[in-house]
């Protein structure tokens, strides 16, 4: 067990709908990362969050937003969903942005 | 050219073999490399952490990283079917952070008891 809990761990919804992931961090970690990861594209970064504050961005659609909120927890919005969208979707964290990085189980989106 | 290529694979060995999962990369200033263990719908679980040239060892594992032929490589010593999962590698850069670990694509191993 990494200490990152995300929830859920499964999830259908339809086309055109939205959802929100949510991850919690190690305890003591201040970073969190987003990370999609599909078949046929590997481990893909979205977005990263430091302290509550968006640090670095990747490969995030616009259709896509994330926060991070005071007690560290972060969320990541998916809306206007597409088939395509389907895909796991791994938070991880690190304690600073330059030490080790632990990822949570992930959630496995399915969009019908 | 992907800056890490690795191996898809799959791989399978027999039981209690040596593995050897093998990464280049084209990218000189990576100095930080890592390698992840992914069970099947699980998230990748951080197994080795290395910074430099040079080996490190840990229980059955070793880490190598060669930076004159930008090659790295993990050894799975008296292999299990434990062992089964998608090895991953990851490098960066020591003026970056972890946003810009760069993923190989993951190599499949199946450890045949």
């Amino acid at each position: 067990d990494s200490g990152v809990t995300q929830t859920p761990k499964h999830l259908i919804t339809a086309t055109g709908q939205r959802v929100t992931l949510r991850c919690s961090p190690r305890s003591g970690d201040l970073s969190v990362y987003w990370y999609q990861q599909s078949l046929d594209q590997g481990l893909q970064f979205l977005i990263q969050y430091y302290n509550g504050e968006e640090r670095a961005k990747g490969n995030i659609l616009e259709r896509f937003s994330a926060q991070q909120f005071p007690d560290l927890h972060s969320e990541l919005n998916l809306s206007s969903l597409e088939l395509g969208d389907s895909a796991l979707y791994f938070c991880a964290s690190s304690l600073r942005e330059d030490t080790e990085a632990f990822f949570g189980q992930g959630t496995r989106l399915t969009v019908v | 050219q992907k800056e890490v290529e690795q191996d898809p694979g799959p791989l399978s060995v027999p039981e209690g073999a040596i593995v050897s999962l093998n990464c280049t990369y084209s990218n000189s200033a990576f100095q930080y490399f890592m390698w992840y263990r992914q069970y099947s719908r699980k998230g990748p679980e951080l197994l080795m952490y290395t910074y430099s040239s040079g080996n490190k060892e840990d229980g059955r594992f070793t880490a190598q990283v060669d930076k004159s032929s930008k090659y790295i490589s993990l050894f799975i010593r008296d292999s299990q079917p434990s062992d089964s999962a998608t090895y991953l590698c990851a490098m960066r850069a020591p003026n970056f952070g972890n946003e810009k670990l760069t993923f190989g694509t993951g190599t499949r191993l199946t450890i045949i008891p």
